[in-house]
Order: C-alpha cells, then sequence, then structure tokens
C-alpha cells in the first residue's frame, strides 16, 4: 500500500514570493490534514479535512495561508506571501475515519524562506 | 485544552542499553495515545498506539509503551538500544476524529 505522497520535498524562496505544497492521501483515507513543524517543536495543525470538507482551520493564519481539497483527495497548501517565520517542515497526514482512527504522515517538505 | 509534555529534549544512551522516554499528558477524556518517530529529513512513522484496553502496548522496532492513567504517563521504553534507534521521538494525544496534540520532542542520540 503506497503512503502519504508530498511535492516538493524542499523548497527555498524569498520573503514576499509564494508557494505551493502538494498532499495525495493514502487511498481511501477521507481525512487529511496540515501541520507545521518549526525546527525544534512538534508538529502543529494548520488545517483539517474530511473529504472535501474543512472540519478545523482555526490555526491557520488566513492572511497568507490557504489550502484546498477539491475533489476529496489530494490537496494543495499554499503560502501568499511568505514570510521569514514560515520555515518550516510542512507535514501532510491522512486517515480513515473510525474507532480507532490513526494518522500516517508522508515525508514532509522542508520550506527556507530568505 | 490537551497538552503534551515530553520533559527531556535530549537523551544519550549506550548502545545496548535500556531506554526510556516520558510523556505525560493532559486531556479532558480518554485519550488516545501514540509516539511517532522521526529521522533527520524524514516524516513521522508511527511506532505504536493506545486507544483501550491492556495498558501495555508493543509497537515496531521492539518498543512497547505503557498507559498509566494515574500518572498521565504514557513512557516509551525499549530493552535493548540499537545504533538505528537514533532519532527524535514524538508523543502525541488526541481522540477519535480530533486532531493531535505533540509534545516537542525528545531528541536520542546513541553512544558506541
Amino acid at each position: 500500500e503506497a503512503g502519504v505522497a508530498q511535492s516538493p520535498r524542499y523548497k527555498i524562496i524569498e520573503k514576499r514570493q509564494s508557494v505551493a505544497f502538494w498532499c495525495n492521501p493514502i487511498s481511501g483515507h477521507a481525512t487529511l490534514y496540515w501541520y507545521q513543524q518549526i525546527l525544534g517543536q512538534g508538529p502543529k495543525l494548520l488545517i483539517q479535512f474530511q473529504n472535501n470538507g474543512v472540519v478545523d482551520d482555526s490555526q491557520l493564519p488566513k492572511d497568507r495561508f490557504s489550502a484546498e481539497r477539491l475533489k476529496g483527495v489530494d490537496s494543495t497548501l499554499k503560502i501568499q506571501p511568505a514570510k521569514l517565520e514560515d520555515s518550516a517542515v510542512y507535514l501532510c497526514a491522512s486517515s480513515f475515519p473510525g474507532p480507532q482512527e490513526t494518522q500516517y504522515f508522508g515525508p514532509g517538505t522542508r520550506l527556507l524562506v530568505l | 485544552a490537551q497538552s503534551v509534555t515530553q520533559p527531556d529534549i535530549h537523551i544519550t544512551v549506550s548502545e545496548g542499553a535500556s531506554l526510556e522516554l516520558r510523556c505525560n499528558y493532559s486531556y479532558g477524556a480518554t485519550p488516545y495515545l501514540f509516539w511517532y518517530v522521526q529521522s533527520p529529513g524524514q516524516g513521522l512513522q508511527l511506532l505504536l498506539k493506545y486507544f483501550s484496553g491492556d495498558t501495555l502496548v508493543q509497537g515496531i522496532k521492539g518498543f512497547e509503551a505503557e498507559f498509566k492513567r494515574s500518572q498521565s504517563s504514557f513512557n516509551l521504553r525499549k530493552p535493548s538500544v540499537h545504533w538505528s534507534d537514533a532519532a527524535e521521538y514524538f508523543c502525541a494525544v488526541g481522540a477519535r476524529g480530533s486532531t493531535l496534540t505533540f509534545g516537542k520532542g525528545t531528541m536520542l542520540l546513541v553512544s558506541p
């Protein structure tokens, strides 16, 4: 079974530029999550989707971050414009809703904003 | 609000020695608990999980963890550490259909 796929793996941009990350979850997983992991910290949830609907985006900085999952499968996270403090690893995870729901993570996208 | 505390930022263990990584959580209901491992430049890999039932859970790579409700703890253990276990370990708490809250992680260093 294929795992969670993410691209690109690395990205370097200058501040005020825009960037987009892509995630393809495990087949059949209805729930998709985007996390931000700043160096030295644990992952922090940005947004949670159930199929193509947003469940929780309370910690998403909506003035610069946006995310979509139009067809309920893959998802895109965008930052526009980027700030220096956005340098982090962006992790995508997916899960199958159920009584023992478990999140499985992709390899992450490492973003450096200069 | 839920929270996770991993009191040790770094731990150094000799190869072949036993390991225990501490995790304390705060959660209003019965928690789901997880341990993930992250090697340099990689994503998070699930080591083990607890939902209910037997409080001692077995995971991959010879790891186990014990849920102690009275102490709000879910410590990770391994009887004999291998050099390949060097990585960062994250404890997380959540519930069905909810997001996970992670600790800040413990970096494990293995000395020869």
